[in-house]
């Protein structure tokens, strides 16, 4: 899987856009772009994932430069709430074995104010 | 949605039990997953398993074995407690392996 690189921490202003960047500049064609986080002693959260069009759900949008090189996730109105480190990665899109782990990097470390 | 319960938060046992963590899911996922989570090495694959009754070793399995007789229930097993097996113990599902993984609240467990 292709390495990412993201700020280790932002913060962000409660009400405000959130705009988290990733540089994934080795990804392959058959590579997805995922965004998880974690909130403070729980479980890691499933957000979004894309290969090349912009995505949008219930929750954030996430959108792919046309080189696909870099993404940003999008929190539209963030709340305390949304406090949280936020992972990006990269995985293949098909199932085979050898595909199955994940692997975090250090992640974002968002921090809403209020 | 998706839910992954694991049976406790938090566990404390002593060095030398065994232990069972239990995990259920309740979307009918084909693939479960037990990863552990240690601060500076991230997320690490125990075990995971494609179907009912098989499993695939992680990266690190040793000390650890896994019991999938139902679906929708992963259990891993600690069969000889160590001290560094304290960590916090994560498990997730998902559809198929390269669709996304759906995690539990995690156990934090402490072997004394």
């Amino acid at each position: 899987d292709a390495k990412t690189t993201q700020p280790p921490s932002m913060d962000c202003a409660e009400g405000r856009a959130a705009n988290l960047p990733c540089n994934h500049s080795t990804i392959s064609g058959n590579e997805y772009v995922y965004w998880y986080r974690q909130i403070h002693s729980q479980g890691p959260q499933y957000i979004i994932h894309g290969l090349k069009n912009n995505e949008t759900n219930e929750m954030a949008s996430l959108i792919i430069t046309e080189d696909r090189k870099s993404s940003t996730l999008i929190l539209p109105h963030a709340t305390l709430r949304d406090t949280a480190v936020y992972y990006c990665i990269v995985r293949v899109g098909s199932p085979n074995f050898g595909n199955e782990k994940l692997t975090f990097g250090t992640g974002t470390r968002l921090t809403i104010i209020p | 949605d998706v839910k992954v319960t694991q049976s406790s938060r938090y566990l404390v046992k002593r060095t030398g039990e065994k232990v069972f963590l239990e995990c259920v899911q309740d979307m009918d996922h084909e693939n479960m997953f037990w990863y552990r989570q240690d601060p500076g090495l991230g997320l690490r694959l125990i075990y995971f398993s494609y179907d009912v009754k098989m499993k695939e070793k992680g990266d690190i399995p040793e000390g650890y074995s896994v019991s999938r007789e139902k679906k929708e229930r992963f259990s891993l097993i600690l069969e000889s407690a160590s001290t560094n097996q304290t960590s916090m113990y994560l498990c997730a599902s998902s559809w198929e392996t390269d669709q996304p993984q759906h995690f539990g609240d995690g156990t934090r467990l402490s072997i004394l």
